[in-house]
């Protein structure tokens, strides 16, 4: 079964850091690019990030640019998203989410549960 | 930036009705949109991509439809679990999602 499942969320002050992983399983991690989407609470859908599987590109959102980085350890096939000078937009739950393959390999097909992280003095 | 605009907003329906959600885009896309379904408390699951692909598992009351900059998500009659939050999103490398269109009974 593929699965995707998210960790490291919780309370953090503003500018603080954090970092969350997202343990794969059920499917060659390698293979596949993976992102970071969040959601806000009571809000929408944002695409905050996303890693190649094949030459480690890395894409993110104008909203976090400079201050969160996506990275990959294929070997332990686990996702990280280093989050730092956290504000309090960055309120969300973060999922964890895996590219397609040839036809779907711009959407997302699995999805994890999803971490919430909240920014707050 | 490509934006993805909704409507509506809400759509207040009953189980055995037809659905018809709407997703503008601000320039071309082509073809190459996606729609996701979000239930309360859950992860967001990939209905339909390229427009008008049912992704794996899909049932077919779930169809879409479009290109260029309109596009449509049709559920021909509702089920229970229907009811939930539907997002498109555009195909890139830095992708948008619309602003979303809730699905609620009536």
């Amino acid at each position: 079964e593929v699965q995707l499942v998210e960790s490291g969320g919780g309370l953090v002050q503003p500018g603080g850091s954090l970092r969350l992983s997202c343990a794969a399983s059920g499917f060659t991690f390698s293979n596949y690019a993976m992102c970071w989407v969040r959601q806000a609470p009571g809000k929408g859908l944002e695409w905050v990030s996303v890693v190649s599987g094949s030459d480690g590109s890395t894409y993110y959102a104008d909203s976090v640019r400079g201050r969160f980085t996506i990275s990959r350890d294929n070997s332990k096939n686990t996702l990280y998203l280093q989050m730092s000078s956290l504000r309090a937009e960055d309120t969300a739950v973060y999922y964890c989410a895996k590219r397609g393959t040839v036809t779907t390999f711009y959407y997302m097909d699995v999805w994890g549960k999803g971490t919430t992280v909240t920014v707050s003095s | 930036e490509i934006v993805l605009t909704q409507s509506p907003a809400t759509l207040s329906l009953s189980p055995g009705e037809r659905a018809t959600l709407s997703c503008r885009a601000s320039q071309s896309l082509s073809s190459y949109l996606a729609w996701y379904q979000q239930k309360p408390g859950q992860a967001p699951r990939l209905l339909i991509y390229d427009a008008s692909n049912r992704a794996t598992g899909i049932p077919a009351r779930f169809s879409g439809s479009g290109s260029g900059t309109d596009f449509t998500l049709t559920i021909s009659s509702l089920e229970p679990e229907d009811f939930a939050a539907y997002y498109c999103q555009n195909r890139s490398n830095w992708p948008t999602f619309g602003g979303g269109t809730k699905v609620e009974i009536k």
